[in-house]
């Protein structure tokens, strides 16, 4: 069964950079089935689509986010990654990690990880 | 891009319908018949539950119904239960080969 886990710092200042590594189990990143993405949730505030990296590792941004966010992917530690640039309190949330899976013509977010408070603070 | 717009709460009563509309533009919801719906309780990961409008993945309930007309994409859940009381999130693919989310729909089960 497919288990995906957001690790990383729970707490980064502003202006540093925000990293996070979701470990992939159960299932293999370079499967060309998949894509991979992440998600983000401010406390108390609705879901933001940040962006969505393929196994070939072609990638897709938020518009609003995309000058600050990088997603990697590393076959060799069946991992992917997320990193922001220079964050601000704003981008204190909750950090999702999902697959995306083919479901008729497209990739839809079917499967998620648990998710990960990162709070950005002076 | 903007966030879908969805109402903020909706209530029923146990055995009830309920819909919560989802509206974007002619480059989101209406350009395209790829809206899908995620059911999330507090504290947990969203749960997939439609898919291209209105199909649903294997194993999520058939109370649970999407339509779409226009600009606006409907999600409908029938016959209520206390189970099913959650935050709901529409999602449009748009033109720029991107997703967006809705507000989020707080349902309560009355």
């Amino acid at each position: 069964q497919l288990q995906l886990q957001e690790s990383g710092p729970g707490l980064v200042k502003t202006s540093e950079t925000l990293s996070l590594t979701c470990t992939v189990s159960g299932g293999s990143v370079s499967s060309s089935n998949y894509n991979w993405g992440w998600v983000r949730q401010p406390p108390g505030k609705g879901l933001e689509w940040i962006g969505s990296i393929s196994y070939s590792e072609s990638t897709h941004y938020n518009p609003s986010l995309k000058s600050a966010v990088t997603l990697s992917v590393d076959t060799s530690k069946n991992h992917f990654s997320l990193k922001v640039n220079s964050v601000t309190a704003a981008d204190t949330a909750v950090y999702y990690c999902a697959r995306l899976s083919r479901w008729g013509d497209l990739y839809y977010f079917d499967n998620w990880g648990r998710g990960a408070l990162v709070t950005v603070s002076s | 891009q903007s966030a879908l717009t969805q109402p903020a709460s909706v209530s029923g009563s146990p055995g009830q319908s309920i819909t919560i509309s989802c509206t974007g533009t002619s480059s989101d919801v209406g350009g395209y018949n790829y809206v899908s719906w995620y059911q999330q309780h507090p504290g947990k990961a969203p749960k997939f539950m439609i898919y291209d409008v209105s199909n649903r993945p294997s194993g999520v309930s058939n109370r649970f119904s999407g339509s779409k007309s226009g600009n606006t994409a409907s999600l409908t859940i029938s016959g209520l239960q206390a189970e099913d009381e959650a935050d709901y999130y529409c999602s449009s693919y748009t033109t720029s080969s991107t997703w967006v989310f809705g507000g989020g729909t707080k349902l309560t089960v009355l």
